[in-house]
């Protein structure tokens, strides 16, 4: 069993295109997160929700929205693609935001816009 | 503003040696530090937890140490095999249990 699910894992679009990510997990968390990996590998965080209400927006273009449904789920859509916008997009999750509880990542979903 | 530095950058070892990844942070206001590795293509994997209070971590031939005041951490590791052989990052955890990522150290163990 997959504890945090990304779909898809590879995807290719069209600069000005929208496109989502899905992000699922099975570990009954409150917390889930999204974190960009960019070219050079560096890891940064985009957006946490807790209980599906968001409590970090790391100052990501408003082109980008995280929509949690429910609290095992976190996609994220973004608007007009742009060429810059082509990263590995890592969903995770923990049990909550207090102190002391270990995040979980999914496989990544590399995103390539041409 | 969180900064996390690893050193080094690459390394390469025999197999069977032990090493020592090392992590320094600016921020030493953390509540837990934790380590992960990546391999290519793939995700993180969580391989220790150290809290704010814990001084060092144990999980099989992996040790991590946490020195809050000084804002560093290491991540020992006994006996290398080629299976050890990925990206190792570490990540100290601020509010909201936001975790900010090293630029990662890519371990290379060879038979």
């Amino acid at each position: 069993d997959t504890a945090v699910s990304q779909t898809p894992k590879y995807l290719v679009t069209q600069m000005g295109n929208d496109k989502s990510i899905k992000c699922e997990q099975n570990l009954g968390h409150d917390t889930m997160y999204w974190y960009k990996q960019d070219s050079k590998k560096f890891l940064k965080i985009m957006f946490s929700y807790n209980n599906k209400e968001l409590i970090i927006n790391e100052t990501v273009p408003n082109r980008f929205s995280p929509k949690s449904p429910d609290k095992a789920h976190l996609n994220l859509h973004i608007n007009s693609l742009e060429l810059g916008d082509s990263a590995v997009y890592f969903c995770a999750s923990s049990q909550d935001v207090s102190v002391n509880t270990e995040a979980f990542f999914g496989q990544g979903t590399r995103l390539t816009v041409v | 503003k969180q900064e996390v530095t690893q050193i080094p950058a690459a390394l390469s070892v025999p197999e069977g040696e032990n090493l020592v990844l090392n992590c320094s942070f600016t921020d030493s206001a953390i509540y837990n530090l934790q380590w992960f590795r990546q391999d290519p293509g793939k995700g993180l994997t969580s391989l220790l937890l150290i809290q704010s209070s814990q001084r060092e971590q144990t999980s099989g031939r992996l040790n991590a140490s946490l020195d809050k005041s000084s804002g560093r951490s290491t991540l020992y590791i006994a006996a290398s095999q080629p299976g050890d052989s990925a990206t190792y990052l570490c990540a100290p955890t601020g509010g909201g249990n936001k975790l900010t990522f090293g630029t990662g150290t890519q371990l290379k163990v060879e038979l």
